[in-house]
């Protein structure tokens, strides 16, 4: 089945400081999605990405998806506290729901 | 947000009792999805659903099982709830890909 890898598991930043994280997969993708859960949340949908080399903006948020569409990253700007929490990303590789396959998350801890 | 509703939203319950989460959406979704998710980790997939009469296992093994009699209603049953079962379980539905979580149910088994 899929492998999916997701890193870093954890990413400790000042308040200020730039964050990325990287979702990587084993075998070509029909489209990736990322979510948020904040503490003691629910995941929460941010953005889909479908086509190969694409690149989306959410106020400082970068979504960007590979050439080859096997992997992907976010990247936030100049972090505020309001951004922590859990970033997983969501694979999916066709083939129903046995095609979808989330990513372990990466924990975002902000210092003030 | 989503329409996405899962109760309780908290259950204390004694090992041995059977217990149902509730979940329902009003978007006409489909796909569902039971998740277990223990605090600070990743989801697992321990049930999916592709519409009425549909019912899958996830990659996670459980014990809970689930049934799907109407579109907007996917609930789950632990016939004997046991502490090692005190997670948290979040439902989702979706039309295509992107899924929309309910606020999850905290369960704890003493």
């Amino acid at each position: 089945g899929q492998q999916v890898m997701q890193i870093p598991q954890y990413q400790h930043v000042q308040e200020g400081e730039d964050f990325t994280t990287y979702c990587n997969s084993s075998t070509t993708l029909s489209n990736i999605q990322w979510y948020k859960q904040r503490p003691g949340g629910h995941p929460v949908f941010l953005i889909q990405l479908v086509k190969s080399g694409e690149v989306k903006k959410q106020k400082r948020l970068t979504f960007q998806f590979g050439e080859a569409k096997k992997n992907s990253s976010l990247h936030i700007t100049a972090t505020q506290t309001t951004d922590v929490g859990t970033y997983f990303c969501s694979m999916y590789s066709g083939g129903g729901a046995d095609g979808l396959t989330f990513g372990k998350g990466t924990h975002l801890i902000i210092q003030p | 947000e989503a329409d996405i509703y899962q109760t309780p939203r908290y259950l204390v319950i004694g090992t041995g009792k059977k217990i149902t989460l509730e979940c329902s959406q009003t978007m006409g979704h489909d796909k569902m999805y039971w998740y277990q998710q223990d605090p600070g980790m990743e989801l697992h997939l321990i049930h999916y659903s592709y519409g009425v009469n549909s019912t899958e296992k996830g990659d996670l093994s459980s014990e809970s099982t689930v049934s799907r009699i109407r579109t907007e209603h996917f609930p789950l049953t632990l016939e004997s709830a046991r502490p090692s079962h005190t997670s948290q379980y979040l439902c989702a539905s979706s039309e295509r890909e992107t899924q929309y979580f309910g606020p999850g149910t905290r369960l704890l088994v003493l």
